[in-house]
């Protein structure tokens, strides 16, 4: 199957600072990224969806300004949690998919942030 | 409104067999999906189930009855590597997933 990549895996960072985080499709051309948000024990929240060229569509609740996704790239998005604190500490995981297979997603292993 | 149901958690012991329910009410049906998610990781493809039946893969086999809006998981032979979350989700008219809040099972010797 298709393989989504996710940098870093894990980051710890301090109150207020930023967190950038990479999703990049290795052997496929995604046409369209997902971010999910995962709290323990909870099932995954879709955040926002990425079409490549275009501006994101987020999830009512979920701030543009504070979570800013690029999808510049057929293999590239990047999600940037801009002065992130300590509630935003979670897994952050990506999913992908291509144009010809538009009912599958294939998922990132996930990025876990801590917040301090 | 958009609602997947599943249990919550459930408890089987090793070598038996267990099914996993999932409901669903959604805007469109383009799909329904299993997936594993082991604690700590990301979720893994488990089945696509599009039309009425049973698809069988290996120990583990989905069925689906879109006129009753029901799915089932069914996990044979279990092995103590079968704990984890199992997380049903629908695709909707506008090809998003919809995610029920998935099922935790527990595997017992």
């Amino acid at each position: 199957g298709a393989v989504v990549s996710q940098h870093p895996s894990w980051v710890i960072c301090k109150s207020g600072t930023s967190v950038k985080i990479e999703c990049r499709s290795l052997d496929f051309q995604a046409t369209t990224m997902f971010w999910y948000r995962q709290f323990p024990k909870q099932s995954l929240m879709l955040m926002a969806t990425s079409n490549e060229g275009s501006k994101a569509t987020y999830e009512q609740g979920v701030e543009k300004d504070k979570f800013l996704i690029n999808h510049a790239s057929l293999t590239l998005s990047t999600l940037t949690v801009t002065s992130a604190h300590p509630e935003d500490s979670s897994f952050y995981i990506c999913s992908a998919r291509g144009a010809a297979e538009v009912e599958t997603q294939y998922f990132g292993p996930g990025t876990r942030l801590l917040v301090l | 409104g958009q609602n997947i149901d599943q249990p919550t958690e459930m408890t089987a012991t090793e070598g038996a067999i267990v099914q996993i329910n999932c409901t669903y009410q959604t805007s469109g049906f383009n799909g329904l999906f299993w997936y594993q998610q082991h604690a700590g990781e990301a979720p893994t493809f488990l089945s696509y189930n599009v039309l009425d039946g049973l698809e069988e893969k290996g120990r583990f086999s989905s069925f689906l009855s879109r006129s009753k809006g029901y799915s089932y998981l069914l996990l044979k032979e279990l092995q103590m590597k079968d704990s984890a979350s199992y997380l049903c989700a629908v695709m909707d008219s506008n090809y998003q997933l919809i995610w029920g809040a998935g099922t935790k099972l527990i595997i017992k010797p």
